[in-house]
């Protein structure tokens, strides 16, 4: 079965400065994976996903992820941070047949001025 | 081109009552899942429907029930309401049921069991 563990609840960092959104993903098969924003009090936003054409994922906003399969892993980063994007992020994937979404628990996103 | 729209925002039921869930999907899109989600988890999906048809479900109880009509918008009900599912109940569409395909997510309906 799949499986997404995002690492840490909680992420701080100053303004200007490097985000790193940690997910880790199980899967039997060639998964897809994709990275949701949500805003307080509003539904999720996708800033990005992997469907197996590039390893390197450019989305939305500026960010990105790397596919590492060895590492099973799906990373997201922005080189430098924004007041506005202090929000709760979702790494997901999706299961085999299509119907299913798997969602890690969320990391929150705090950028300091 | 309209979003993905949910009503009602907010609700507040007690335990025992039944509640219905309303969804309006994107335009050109046939497919909308629905999925809870608790205070600070992530969203734990519920059900798929892919031109009126339950497509897929996830570990919910029966009382967790769905439609979708020949215009794809799609209603949750859930039955015997219980104080844990008080939680914001998001629907999704997309242009197919396949796995790469994006889900464009409603605001959410909060509601809370008392």
């Amino acid at each position: 079965a799949q499986s997404v563990t995002q690492l840490g609840s909680h992420v701080s960092v100053s303004e200007g400065a490097l985000v790193l959104l940690r997910c880790n993903y199980s899967s039997s098969v060639p998964p897809y994976l994709f990275w949701y924003v949500q805003y307080p009090n509003q539904g999720l936003q996708l800033l990005l996903k992997y469907t197996s054409a590039a390893t390197l994922v450019k989305g939305i906003n500026g960010f990105e992820a790397e596919f590492k399969k060895s590492e099973t892993s799906f990373h997201l980063t922005k080189p430098s941070a924004h007041m506005s994007d202090a929000a709760e992020y979702f790494c997901a994937v999706s299961d085999t047949g299509g119907f299913k979404t798997i969602f890690g628990a969320g990391t929150r996103l705090f950028v300091k001025a | 081109e309209t979003g993905v729209t949910q009503s009602p925002t907010h609700l507040i039921k007690t335990r025992g009552q039944q509640v219905t869930l309303r969804c309006s999907s994107q335009s050109g899109h046939n497919t909308v899942s629905w999925y809870q989600q608790a205070l600070g988890q992530g969203p734990q999906f519920i059900f798929q429907y892919y031109r009126e048809e339950e497509n897929g479900r996830g570990n919910f109880p029966p009382r967790f029930s769905g439609l979708q009509f020949p215009n794809y918008s799609s209603e949750l009900n859930v039955n015997a309401l219980e104080l844990d599912d008080s939680a914001l109940y998001l629907c999704a569409s997309s242009l197919g049921a396949g796995e790469a395909d994006t889900q464009y997510f409603g605001p959410g309906t909060r509601l809370t069991v008392l």
